[in-house]
Protein backbone atom coordinates (compact mmCIF):
# COMPACT_ATOMS: atom_id res chain seq x y z
CA UNK A 1 0.00 0.00 0.00
CA UNK A 2 1.22 3.36 -0.90
CA UNK A 3 1.38 5.90 2.26
CA UNK A 4 2.51 9.90 1.98
CA UNK A 5 3.41 11.30 5.15
CA UNK A 6 4.00 15.21 5.37
CA UNK A 7 4.72 15.54 9.41
CA UNK A 8 4.69 19.53 9.75
CA UNK A 9 1.07 20.22 9.55
CA UNK A 10 1.98 24.11 9.81
CA UNK A 11 5.03 26.50 9.14
CA UNK A 12 5.23 30.32 10.03
CA UNK A 13 7.77 32.35 8.74
CA UNK A 14 9.00 36.10 7.97
CA UNK A 15 9.05 37.00 4.42
CA UNK A 16 12.60 36.65 2.81
CA UNK A 17 13.07 33.23 4.87
CA UNK A 18 14.11 29.86 3.26
CA UNK A 19 11.48 27.34 4.67
CA UNK A 20 11.74 23.38 3.36
CA UNK A 21 8.44 21.14 3.23
CA UNK A 22 9.34 17.51 4.13
CA UNK A 23 7.27 14.81 2.33
CA UNK A 24 8.02 11.09 3.21
CA UNK A 25 6.32 8.12 1.16
CA UNK A 26 6.43 4.81 1.12
CA UNK A 27 5.68 2.19 -1.77
CA UNK A 28 6.05 -1.45 -3.05
CA UNK A 29 6.71 -0.08 -6.99
CA UNK A 30 10.08 0.62 -8.39
CA UNK A 31 8.61 2.60 -10.54
CA UNK A 32 6.22 5.50 -9.19
CA UNK A 33 5.81 9.38 -9.53
CA UNK A 34 5.79 12.20 -6.64
CA UNK A 35 3.89 15.14 -6.89
CA UNK A 36 3.16 18.25 -5.10
CA UNK A 37 0.31 20.58 -5.44
CA UNK A 38 -0.07 24.17 -4.11
CA UNK A 39 -3.80 24.90 -2.54
CA UNK A 40 -4.26 28.78 -2.02
CA UNK A 41 -6.45 30.45 0.22
CA UNK A 42 -8.83 30.73 -2.80
CA UNK A 43 -8.94 26.74 -2.39
CA UNK A 44 -8.25 25.39 -5.87
CA UNK A 45 -5.49 22.83 -5.95
CA UNK A 46 -2.47 23.68 -8.64
CA UNK A 47 -0.04 21.08 -9.95
CA UNK A 48 3.65 22.29 -9.17
CA UNK A 49 5.83 19.55 -10.40
CA UNK A 50 5.86 15.90 -11.50
CA UNK A 51 8.83 13.79 -11.07
CA UNK A 52 9.34 9.90 -11.31
CA UNK A 53 11.25 7.72 -9.58
CA UNK A 54 13.95 6.96 -11.70
CA UNK A 55 14.74 10.70 -11.97
CA UNK A 56 16.78 11.70 -8.93
CA UNK A 57 18.08 14.87 -10.30
CA UNK A 58 17.26 17.87 -8.24
CA UNK A 59 15.07 20.77 -10.20
CA UNK A 60 14.67 24.21 -9.56
CA UNK A 61 12.56 26.76 -10.92
CA UNK A 62 13.11 30.20 -10.05
CA UNK A 63 12.44 30.50 -6.02
CA UNK A 64 11.13 26.32 -6.18
CA UNK A 65 13.08 24.01 -5.67
CA UNK A 66 12.74 19.93 -5.05
CA UNK A 67 15.34 17.52 -3.54
CA UNK A 68 14.17 14.13 -4.22
CA UNK A 69 16.40 11.56 -2.12
CA UNK A 70 15.13 7.11 -2.96
CA UNK A 71 17.69 6.42 -0.27
CA UNK A 72 15.54 8.18 2.57
CA UNK A 73 12.10 7.87 0.36
CA UNK A 74 11.95 11.58 0.55
CA UNK A 75 10.66 14.48 -1.74
CA UNK A 76 11.75 17.85 -0.18
CA UNK A 77 9.90 21.10 -1.44
CA UNK A 78 12.15 23.95 -0.53
CA UNK A 79 11.17 27.79 -1.12
CA UNK A 80 14.15 30.54 -1.19
CA UNK A 81 12.90 33.94 0.02
CA UNK A 82 9.49 33.24 0.56
CA UNK A 83 7.01 35.72 -0.25
CA UNK A 84 3.58 36.33 1.42
CA UNK A 85 1.74 35.06 -2.18
CA UNK A 86 3.69 31.82 -0.82
CA UNK A 87 1.07 31.23 1.63
CA UNK A 88 -1.11 28.29 1.17
CA UNK A 89 -1.57 24.49 2.22
CA UNK A 90 1.06 22.90 0.13
CA UNK A 91 0.36 18.87 -0.64
CA UNK A 92 2.84 16.19 -1.24
CA UNK A 93 1.50 12.98 -3.37
CA UNK A 94 2.08 9.49 -4.96
CA UNK A 95 1.13 7.96 -8.27
CA UNK A 96 2.10 4.20 -8.72
CA UNK A 97 2.71 2.61 -12.20
CA UNK A 98 0.14 1.63 -14.03
CA UNK A 99 -2.32 3.76 -11.35
CA UNK A 100 -3.70 7.28 -12.28
CA UNK A 101 -4.87 8.06 -9.18
CA UNK A 102 -2.95 10.23 -6.47
CA UNK A 103 -2.42 9.15 -2.83
CA UNK A 104 -2.49 12.52 -1.06
CA UNK A 105 -0.24 13.32 2.35
CA UNK A 106 -2.17 15.35 4.98
CA UNK A 107 -0.56 18.62 3.93
CA UNK A 108 1.51 21.59 5.39
CA UNK A 109 -0.13 24.89 5.70
CA UNK A 110 2.37 27.46 4.76
CA UNK A 111 2.08 30.99 6.18
CA UNK A 112 4.54 33.86 5.05
CA UNK A 113 4.09 37.12 7.33
CA UNK A 114 5.58 40.42 5.88
CA UNK B 1 -8.49 25.70 -22.28
CA UNK B 2 -11.50 26.60 -19.80
CA UNK B 3 -10.02 24.13 -16.88
CA UNK B 4 -12.01 21.55 -15.37
CA UNK B 5 -15.68 23.42 -14.51
CA UNK B 6 -17.41 22.69 -11.40
CA UNK B 7 -21.06 23.19 -10.42
CA UNK B 8 -22.27 24.41 -7.95
CA UNK B 9 -19.46 26.42 -6.03
CA UNK B 10 -21.11 26.78 -3.02
CA UNK B 11 -24.67 23.91 -1.61
CA UNK B 12 -25.88 24.38 1.30
CA UNK B 13 -28.96 21.56 2.22
CA UNK B 14 -30.83 20.11 4.66
CA UNK B 15 -30.02 16.52 6.03
CA UNK B 16 -32.56 13.87 4.01
CA UNK B 17 -32.08 15.99 1.22
CA UNK B 18 -30.72 14.51 -2.39
CA UNK B 19 -27.39 16.64 -3.21
CA UNK B 20 -25.97 16.34 -7.04
CA UNK B 21 -22.34 17.94 -7.55
CA UNK B 22 -21.85 18.41 -11.72
CA UNK B 23 -17.95 18.26 -13.09
CA UNK B 24 -17.34 18.90 -16.73
CA UNK B 25 -13.67 17.97 -17.05
CA UNK B 26 -11.13 19.53 -19.99
CA UNK B 27 -11.75 18.66 -23.23
CA UNK B 28 -9.52 15.53 -24.67
CA UNK B 29 -8.22 14.20 -21.13
CA UNK B 30 -9.78 10.24 -20.45
CA UNK B 31 -9.67 9.92 -16.54
CA UNK B 32 -11.47 11.94 -14.29
CA UNK B 33 -12.00 11.83 -10.76
CA UNK B 34 -13.91 12.92 -7.49
CA UNK B 35 -11.78 13.61 -4.46
CA UNK B 36 -13.64 14.65 -0.96
CA UNK B 37 -11.66 16.94 1.21
CA UNK B 38 -12.18 17.47 5.03
CA UNK B 39 -10.10 18.36 7.98
CA UNK B 40 -10.09 15.14 9.58
CA UNK B 41 -9.08 13.07 7.05
CA UNK B 42 -7.42 15.64 4.04
CA UNK B 43 -7.93 14.52 0.54
CA UNK B 44 -9.49 11.05 -0.25
CA UNK B 45 -10.20 9.56 -3.80
CA UNK B 46 -13.70 8.86 -3.85
CA UNK B 47 -14.45 7.29 -7.50
CA UNK B 48 -11.98 6.99 -10.85
CA UNK B 49 -13.01 7.18 -14.10
CA UNK B 50 -11.02 6.42 -17.38
CA UNK B 51 -12.92 6.50 -20.33
CA UNK B 52 -15.88 6.89 -19.01
CA UNK B 53 -15.95 3.77 -17.15
CA UNK B 54 -15.64 3.68 -13.32
CA UNK B 55 -12.37 1.57 -12.64
CA UNK B 56 -11.71 2.20 -8.73
CA UNK B 57 -14.87 3.31 -6.20
CA UNK B 58 -13.68 1.59 -3.11
CA UNK B 59 -13.49 5.53 -1.48
CA UNK B 60 -16.96 5.79 -2.06
CA UNK B 61 -18.28 6.05 1.66
CA UNK B 62 -21.15 3.62 1.33
CA UNK B 63 -24.37 3.21 -0.86
CA UNK B 64 -25.56 6.95 -0.10
CA UNK B 65 -23.11 8.02 -2.55
CA UNK B 66 -23.21 7.32 -6.19
CA UNK B 67 -21.31 8.75 -9.32
CA UNK B 68 -21.97 8.59 -12.85
CA UNK B 69 -19.98 9.68 -16.25
CA UNK B 70 -22.43 9.79 -19.42
CA UNK B 71 -19.89 10.97 -21.37
CA UNK B 72 -16.71 12.43 -21.28
CA UNK B 73 -17.38 15.61 -20.87
CA UNK B 74 -19.79 15.29 -18.09
CA UNK B 75 -19.81 13.57 -14.33
CA UNK B 76 -22.13 13.40 -11.71
CA UNK B 77 -21.88 12.96 -7.52
CA UNK B 78 -24.66 12.42 -6.21
CA UNK B 79 -25.46 12.08 -2.31
CA UNK B 80 -28.80 10.62 -1.49
CA UNK B 81 -30.28 11.16 1.53
CA UNK B 82 -27.21 13.22 2.67
CA UNK B 83 -26.27 13.85 6.26
CA UNK B 84 -24.06 16.21 8.31
CA UNK B 85 -21.35 14.02 7.78
CA UNK B 86 -20.99 14.75 4.20
CA UNK B 87 -20.36 17.84 4.50
CA UNK B 88 -16.87 18.68 2.47
CA UNK B 89 -15.31 19.98 -0.29
CA UNK B 90 -15.96 17.98 -2.93
CA UNK B 91 -13.28 18.12 -5.92
CA UNK B 92 -13.34 17.03 -9.57
CA UNK B 93 -9.66 16.59 -11.58
CA UNK B 94 -9.08 15.48 -14.94
CA UNK B 95 -6.04 14.10 -16.08
CA UNK B 96 -4.49 13.16 -19.72
CA UNK B 97 -1.54 11.46 -18.41
CA UNK B 98 0.03 9.84 -15.35
CA UNK B 99 -0.75 11.76 -12.01
CA UNK B 100 -0.83 14.87 -13.42
CA UNK B 101 -4.13 16.28 -12.51
CA UNK B 102 -5.93 19.38 -13.10
CA UNK B 103 -8.66 20.08 -10.57
CA UNK B 104 -12.00 21.93 -10.52
CA UNK B 105 -12.66 24.73 -7.78
CA UNK B 106 -14.54 22.58 -5.74
CA UNK B 107 -18.04 22.95 -4.59
CA UNK B 108 -18.03 23.23 -0.44
CA UNK B 109 -20.87 20.94 1.00
CA UNK B 110 -22.90 21.72 3.74
CA UNK B 111 -25.69 19.73 5.32
CA UNK B 112 -27.31 21.03 7.91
Amino acid sequence: AQKVTQAQTEISVVEKEDVTLDCVYETRDTTYYLFWYKQPPSGELVFLIRRNSFDEQNEISGRYSWNFQKSTSSFNFTITASQVVDSAVYFCALSEEGYSTLTFGKGTMLLVSP
Amino acid sequence: DAGVIQSPRHEVTEMGQEVTLRCKPISGHNSLFWYRQTMMRGLELLIYFNNNVPIDDSGMPEDRFSAKMPNASFSTLKIQPSEPRDSAVYFCASSGGVGKLFFGSGTQLSVL
